[in-house]
Order: structure tokens, then C-alpha cells, then sequence
């Protein structure tokens, strides 16, 4: 069984349409995570739910718009999508919110064009 | 900003050597974690380090943490093919409840 997974696999759109990604965790954490790795590789996270509660929020385009709608599902809604929001999308989740290892989705591929 | 960084960005060696990567980071943390990443998949978690640990091991993976100099390294010994793969630390800091990646260190190891 899947720990946590992602659909869709991969995103081709075009630029202004707006899209969402699903997320959802089979292990019963209480920590959800969306992070976004560009085109060099580098991982860096955007939000972050604990228990359905947003507690990280990097500085990220209001265009992005994360929704918990309960501990087992993180949804990343974009509005308005851009060229540069093409990268990967990466859901992960931990028991707790510190000093805990991240479970990774297998990622979701979004190309704008 | 950024906190981890690697080194080397990448690195060739042959099945059987041993594969060693580096992190640095700037700031103080809560522990210091590795991270597997192949080709076209999710992060795959290795080995979790506290700040106040100095080694550990798990199976062929040896990661030491030295808090002074603000630096990790992973050692692979005995690499096989299927360590191909990119591997990235993150560091927890206190107080900050997220992890921050590295740059991340690609490794081919050929049969």
C-alpha cells in the first residue's frame, strides 16, 4: 500500500488555467507538507498543516492555496499558473511537526506552457 | 535562505568503492537528516541525526555529525548500481518546524 500519494502524476496545462493537486497519507500522521523542486534539484518547502491547521507558509504566491480537509489529505490548489510554477510538487508527511522523519509522494509533474 | 549545502555536486565511482558525501550548514540545529532521491521519484528517508549524536550507522551507511565545524558527512561503503541516485541532507533548526534541503550530491556508480 501506498504511504502517501499523489495524483496527478504529471500536469500539462496552460499558462492562466488554474489546477489542483491531491495528496493523502495512509500513515496516520498528523503533519502534511508541500514542497516544490525546480529544475536544479533544489527542494524547498511551501506549506506545511499540522492536524489541519496551517503552521508554515513560506513566502509563496497567494496564487497557491493549500487545503486540509482533514489530517489525511493536503491539496494544493493554483490559481492563475505561470511558466515558473513548472517544477515538481512534492507532498510529505510526519508524525509530528519536529525532529521527525518526512515521508515523500512519489511527486507530481507540472509543465506550463 | 539556503542551509545545507554539498559537496561534491557530483560524483562517479565503480561498484564496489566506497561513496563519501559531504553537508555543511550555517546555523545551529535540532538534528541533521539524509535523504535518497532516484531518477523521476519522491525522497526516500535514510538516517536521522540528532545534534547531540556524533555517528551513527545504519546497514551500509555511516553519517557522522561534527556540530563544531557545522558539518555532516554520509558514507556508502561497498556502493552497488542501485545507490545511483541523488542524495540531499536537511537540517532542522530549533525552534523552526520544517526541514531545509541541500543542494543534494548526484552519485553514479557504474557496474
Amino acid at each position: 500500500d501506498t504511504a502517501v500519494s499523489q495524483t496527478p502524476k504529471y500536469l500539462v496545462t496552460q499558462m492562466g488555467n488554474d489546477k489542483s493537486i491531491k495528496c493523502e497519507q495512509n500513515l496516520g500522521h498528523d503533519t502534511m507538507y508541500w514542497y516544490k523542486q525546480d529544475s536544479k534539484k533544489f527542494l524547498k518547502i511551501m506549506f506545511s498543516y499540522n492536524n489541519k491547521e496551517l503552521i508554515i507558509n513560506e513566502t509563496v504566491p497567494n496564487r497557491f492555496s493549500p487545503k486540509s480537509p482533514d489530517k489525511a489529505h493536503l491539496n494544493l490548489h493554483i490559481n492563475s499558473l505561470e511558466l515558473g510554477d513548472s517544477a515538481v510538487y512534492f507532498c510529505a508527511s510526519s508524525q509530528r511537526r519536529q525532529q521527525e522523519t518526512q515521508y515523500f509522494g512519489p511527486g507530481t509533474r507540472l509543465l506550463v506552457l | 535562505s539556503q542551509q545545507g549545502e554539498e559537496d561534491p555536486q557530483a560524483l562517479s565511482i565503480q561498484e564496489g568503492e566506497n561513496a563519501t558525501m559531504n553537508c555543511s550548514y550555517k546555523t545551529s540545529i535540532n538534528n541533521l537528516q539524509w535523504y535518497r532521491q532516484n531518477s523521476g521519484r519522491g525522497l526516500v528517508h535514510l538516517i536521522l541525526i540528532r545534534s547531540n549524536e556524533r555517528e551513527k550507522h545504519s546497514g551500509r551507511l555511516r553519517v557522522t555529525l561534527d556540530t563544531s565545524k557545522k558539518s555532516s558527512s554520509l558514507l556508502i561503503t561497498a556502493s552497488r548500481a542501485a545507490d545511483t541516485a541523488s542524495y540531499f541532507c536537511a537540517t532542522e533548526r530549533p525552534s523552526f518546524q520544517k526541514l531545509v534541503f541541500g543542494t543534494g550530491t548526484r552519485l553514479l556508480v557504474s557496474p
